[in-house]
């Protein structure tokens, strides 16, 4: 079985500042992970992707995300906050070979001047 | 332009009435999916196709029926609609680097949602 788990449901930054959001993950299994993101009365849009090659991933952006085995997390960052970050972020696992998505919950950016 | 595409965007329905929602997708695709997007539940699968005439429960599956008729169309339906599946609806596809399952380095491509209100 796997599962995701999205630790804070709501974060706020000032534009200019680090994010960060923060995913836990299970499986029984070799994940792969992504991170989605959702702006206003959009679709999800690909962020990052860890597929077992590098464990620091780079995304589009100026987002990346580390994958951390020993932790079982993948945690999202970005140095500096843009107003046009603020959406909900999606993390999500999958078994390696398998298509079918787990997703967290979400985590609402907010994003201030 | 690669794209998926969803319709209608938004429906307003009463409970019982019978109702489709489209999904099509120009990327020649084999995977195909459903999702419903709930406040606080993230996205939960409903059903998948892994190809044209091959589909399978998700999580959610009770409720809802899906076809794959042809590898660009996956239609959910909605047999009697009732007000606990009011929800947001995505679907997506991907293409599978190999083999009849889909890999999990393939990327999902997204519709842009239908907005579903039961009463």
């Amino acid at each position: 079985a796997q599962s995701v788990t999205q630790l804070d449901s709501h974060v706020s930054v000032s534009e200019g500042t680090p994010v960060l959001l923060r995913c836990n993950y299970s499986s029984s299994y070799s994940p792969s992970l992504f991170w989605y993101v959702q702006h206003p009365n959009k679709g999800l849009q690909l962020l990052l992707k860890y597929t077992s090659a590098a464990t620091l991933v780079k995304g589009i952006n100026g987002f990346e995300a580390e994958f951390k085995k020993s932790e079982t997390s993948f945690h999202l960052t970005k140095p500096s906050a843009h107003m046009s970050d603020a959406a909900e972020y999606f993390c999500v696992v999958t078994l390696r070979g398998w298509g079918k998505l787990q997703f967290g919950a979400g985590t609402q950016v907010v994003v201030t001047p | 332009e690669a794209q998926v595409t969803q319709n209608p965007r938004y429906l307003i329905t009463v409970t019982g009435k019978k109702l489709t929602v489209t999904c099509s997708q120009n990327m020649n695709h084999e995977y195909m999916s459903w999702y419903r997007q709930d406040p606080g539940l993230g996205l939960r699968q409903i059903y998948y196709s892994m190809n044209v005439e091959v589909t399978d429960k998700g999580d959610v599956p009770e409720g809802y029926k899906v076809s794959r008729k042809e590898k660009r169309n996956f239609p959910l339906i909605l047999e009697s609609p009732s007000p606990n599946q009011t929800s947001l609806y995505f679907c997506a596809s991907s293409f599978p680097l190999g083999g009849l399952a889909p890999t999990s380095t393939d990327t999902q491509y997204f519709g842009p949602g239908t907005r579903l209100t039961v009463l």
